[in-house]
């Protein structure tokens, strides 16, 4: 069965502070997909990264990066310089490949409030 | 502007009444899904449905229906069967996958459905 674990539910930063956020994921797949989203206040969900299994460069998009470790099954995201525009609830999800037949099928995490105070 | 419209965007229903989430998509996705959210426990997918008159139970079907009888509609019934249904309804939308091309999933804006 799949799982993905969030354990930090809610963390709080000062601007211009870095956060990171950690994500453990299960799964008996070879191939699967692993997601970060942003759920603002105002409540739709907003894609930041897709990464496949066989793919563990780490990535950075602006203040944004990510680690893949493939060996502790984490993939953890950290925002770099956080501002109060950062604040959000953000979601890791795990989607297979062998299985899903569609690209919405996701079991999220139960995601961790970022709260950037100014 | 492409993109999911549901409404409304605050719904309150009375105890033992059915009451219908609408979701509404002009990107021309033939994948279509609802989530249900809780403080502190993510999403769940509730139901999904890839082609036209066609749709799937997710993790949490009970107490909820569902029809695809339009490509860009797929509404969600939450029935007086659904013991605890005050939660964020999130609904999705995507293209089928195809040769490995992905395309992101699109949200909407969610509804928010209280018990009174």
């Amino acid at each position: 069965a799949q799982k993905v674990t969030q354990a930090q539910t809610e963390i709080s930063v000062v601007e211009k502070e870095d956060v990171t956020l950690d994500c453990v994921y299960e799964t008996r797949d070879t191939t699967y997909y692993l997601f970060w989203y942003k759920q603002p206040p105002s409540g739709e969900l907003v894609f930041l990264i897709r990464r496949n299994s066989f793919d563990e460069q780490n990535e950075i998009s602006g203040r944004y990066s990510w680690n893949f470790q493939k060996s502790t099954s984490s993939f953890n995201f950290t925002i770099t310089a956080s501002q109060v525009v950062d604040s959000a609830v953000y979601f890791c999800a795990l989607s297979d490949a062998l299985t899903t037949d569609s690209w919405g099928k996701f079991q999220f995490g139960a995601g961790t409030q970022v709260v950037v105070t100014p | 502007d492409g993109g999911i419209t549901q409404s409304p965007k605050y719904l309150f229903r009375k105890e033992g009444q059915n009451v219908t989430l609408s979701c509404e998509q002009n990107l021309n996705h033939d994948a279509m899904y609802w989530y249900r959210q809780d403080p502190g426990q993510g999403l769940r997918l509730i139901y999904y449905s890839q082609i036209v008159n066609d749709f799937q139970k997710g993790d949490i079907a009970e107490g909820y229906s569902v029809s695809r009888e339009k490509k860009e509609s797929f509404p969600l019934t939450v029935t007086s069967a659904q013991k605890n249904p005050t939660a964020f309804y999130l609904c999705a939308s995507t293209p089928l996958r195809d040769r490995g091309i992905y395309t992101e999933a699109f949200f909407g804006q969610g509804t928010r459905l209280t018990v009174v």
